[in-house]
């Protein structure tokens, strides 16, 4: 495996349900992004993490909780969600903590929220 | 607060065309900028990263430019493919890890 590998690639829940999407990176990367992007926006950087501490919370609601176990591994648990959540959620990672490294995504998850 | 603009949201050429995809940004204090492609569905792919200290990066039939003092990026594609068709977004780089995106360019390269 190599580069940014992301689960599920597709996921569909109700608005009560539990689910967490999972990112990983091959890449020996410091830092990981969790970006959301809806259609006709930009995307929205949601979370940032580097070496392993959260240094990011882009005003995201509590029903969306990120976790880090360690520099490999990215989790968004998703909790309560509601419809205008439906996106493709992007995960990244970056050798330069600090912003100015080059990014590499992941192919994303596309998440519907019936 | 940083903003990134992409002209033209949609560009269709026939094969062959070098064509240019522009990107304008509101603060001129940036790290660097990247421009990415994104297929229909699928995620980013990074195409060129020009630091702030640099005017321009080339790969293959690709080149963008920098002007930070115009606020301006470039993305020059020579020789267009229909494999070029695709969404081509760009982003500012700045302080505390933040990469701004536009909304991205939609290329369609017709055969």
């Amino acid at each position: 495996e190599t580069g940014v590998t992301q689960t599920p690639r597709h996921l569909v829940m109700g608005m009560t349900n539990k689910k967490s999407l999972k990112c990983e990176q091959h890449l020996g990367h410091n830092a990981m992004y969790w970006y959301k992007q809806s259609a006709k926006k930009p995307l929205e950087l949601m979370f940032v993490y580097s070496l392993e501490e959260r240094v990011e919370n882009n005003s995201v609601p509590s029903r969306f909780s990120p976790e880090c176990p360690n520099s490999s591994h990215l989790f968004l648990h998703l909790h309560t969600l509601q419809p205008e959540d439906s996106a493709l959620y992007l995960c990244a990672s970056s050798q330069d903590p600090t912003g100015a490294g080059e990014l590499f995504f992941g192919e994303g998850s596309r998440l519907t929220v019936l | 607060k940083q903003e990134v603009t992409q002209i033209p949201a949609a560009l269709s050429v026939p094969e062959g065309e070098n064509l240019v995809l522009n990107c304008s940004f509101t603060d001129s204090a940036i790290y660097n900028l990247q421009w990415f492609r994104q297929d229909p569905g699928k995620g980013l792919t990074s195409l060129l990263l020009i630091q702030s200290s640099q005017r321009e990066q080339t790969s293959g039939r690709l080149n963008a430019s920098l002007d930070k003092s115009s606020g301006r990026s470039t993305l020059y594609i020579a020789a267009s493919q229909p494999g070029d068709s695709a969404t081509y977004l760009c982003a500012a780089g700045g302080a505390t890890n933040k990469l701004i995106f536009g909304t991205g360019t939609l290329l369609a390269v017709q055969p």
